[in-house]
């Protein structure tokens, strides 16, 4: 399989506990971005990565969100103290950023289900 | 920043006929534009996009869009449609010249009757 994966697919939390959801982008892209997706709702923007380095985390909606990517492949986006209003859908997606354009490849997400 | 609008939050359509789904966006800046299909418990997945040149492009699955920059829409057609084309259906922005992150609608809900 060539495509971005992630995992776990289904988590059900507890209020306050905290979760970790990981990314694996496909080989070789350089952008790995997050977003989440409220029931009903489009995909909003959280983080961008380039490489290992987080260009952009304007996304992100409160400082319980934390988002790595240590050696500039797998991502991990970490929700500390989940509240019921983190469950969504958190969907990665990967580009390669090599000319004007470039294609995000989305993964199928995890469904994050908050008690 | 950019916005994009979806008045169209379900759209049935009887198998065969065509169909046209509605896109606006706001934005200040150059940009470019995309439509994405997901299909149920799959991921999102790329129709079709607008970067530039010829303002009608060609997608997937026999699906076209064409970009209008004065009524600043790009509008999703398909002549014919076919119920495997059931599925929810975004239109997007990012910027020409940014981190190329996209901005989402509220997504439209295709739905073909038979």
């Amino acid at each position: 399989g060539a495509g971005v994966s992630q995992s776990p697919r289904y988590k059900v939390a507890k209020r306050g506990q905290d979760v970790a959801l990981r990314c694996d982008p496909i080989s070789g892209h350089v952008s790995l971005f997050w977003y989440q997706q409220a029931l009903g709702q489009g995909p909003e923007f959280l983080t961008y990565f380039q490489n290992e380095a987080q260009l952009d985390k304007s996304g992100l909606p409160s400082d319980r969100f934390f988002a790595e990517r240590p050696e500039g492949s797998v991502s991990t986006l970490k929700i500390q103290r989940t509240q019921q209003e983190d469950s969504a859908v958190y969907l990665c997606a990967s580009s390669l950023r090599d000319d004007q354009y470039n294609e995000q490849f989305f993964g199928p997400g995890t469904r994050l289900t908050v008690l | 920043a950019q916005s994009v609008t979806q008045l169209d939050s379900q759209v049935p359509v009887f198998e065969e006929a065509p169909v046209e789904l509605r896109c606006n966006y706001s934005s200040s800046v150059s940009v470019y534009l995309f439509w994405y299909v997901q299909y149920p418990n799959q991921g999102l997945q790329l129709l079709l996009k607008y970067l530039s040149g010829s303002t009608l492009v060609k997608g997937i699955n026999g699906f076209e869009a064409e970009f209008n920059k004065s009524q600043t829409s790009f509008h999703l057609r398909k002549p014919s449609v076919h119920i495997s084309d059931t599925a929810e259906y975004f239109c997007a922005v990012s910027e020409s010249f940014g981190n190329e992150k996209l901005t989402f609608g509220t997504g439209t809900r295709l739905t073909i009757i038979p």
